[in-house]
């Protein structure tokens, strides 16, 4: 089965710590994309990348780190830079970074900072 | 940098269309529009999009009218199982060609018994 694979579901972390969410897709798409979904809120654009080695930042990338050696994986790291890092974070991927053609969402990583 | 205006909830009774309206009036000539629905807790699962023609597909109808600055989605048989969270989204174009797909707040849809 095609899809796009987050995990863990739920995450929590201590204050300054560093943790890495995994986002892996096995649809041979070129774009992948991290957003960050506060409660009652829409979507908003952390990190993109449209292909392998090359990413860009966001409307909100400070405190998030990224990267793209594989064009399947793109793991997103949240740093204890990050002020407010409890949120539900959504990975996407779709065939083209230009084309015109849907994202493919994940299920999601809730993020709790304990 | 949200482009689209969606009422925030609504209410239709299962078996009924469900008509969820959105205005763009900004949109530019190039862009198209997408839904896509929120269900809780989980990822969003694209519905439909379309640049200027109605488009239908086994989920629902997109109406885009002729001026582009509005649409509406129609769920033409709501049942129980489409509540959700629908957002009306405009893709704009990023640096090198790229481009995003910015969520507002959507509508928020409850179909009741």
């Amino acid at each position: 089965d095609g899809g796009i694979t987050q995990s863990p579901k739920y995450l929590f972390r201590k204050e300054g710590q560093n943790v890495t969410l995994s986002c892996e897709q096995n649809l041979n798409h070129d774009a992948m994309y991290w957003y960050r979904q506060d409660p009652g809120q829409g979507l908003r654009l952390i990190y993109y990348s449209q292909i392998v080695n090359d990413f860009q930042k966001g409307d909100i990338a400070e405190g998030y780190s990224v990267s793209r050696e594989k064009k399947e994986s793109f793991p997103l790291t949240v740093t204890s830079a990050q002020k407010n890092p409890t949120a539900f974070y959504l990975c996407a991927s779709s065939i083209d970074p230009v084309m015109n053609t849907e994202a493919f969402f994940g299920q999601g990583t809730r993020l709790t900072v304990v | 940098d949200a482009k689209t205006t969606q009422p925030p909830s609504m209410d239709c009774a299962e078996g009924r269309a469900a008509n969820l309206p959105c205005n763009h009036s900004t949109i530019s000539g190039n862009e198209y529009v997408y839904w896509y629905r929120q269900i809780h807790s989980q990822g969003p699962q694209y519905i439909i999009h379309g640049l200027k023609n109605n488009e239908t597909n086994e989920m629902a109808s997109l109406i885009i009218t002729e001026d582009r600055k509005s649409s509406t989605l129609i769920l033409p048989h709501a049942t129980l199982r489409d509540t959700a969270v629908y957002y009306c989204i405009v893709r704009v174009a990023l640096i090198q060609g790229a481009q995003k797909l910015v969520f507002g707040q959507g509508t928020r849809l409850t179909i009741n018994p």
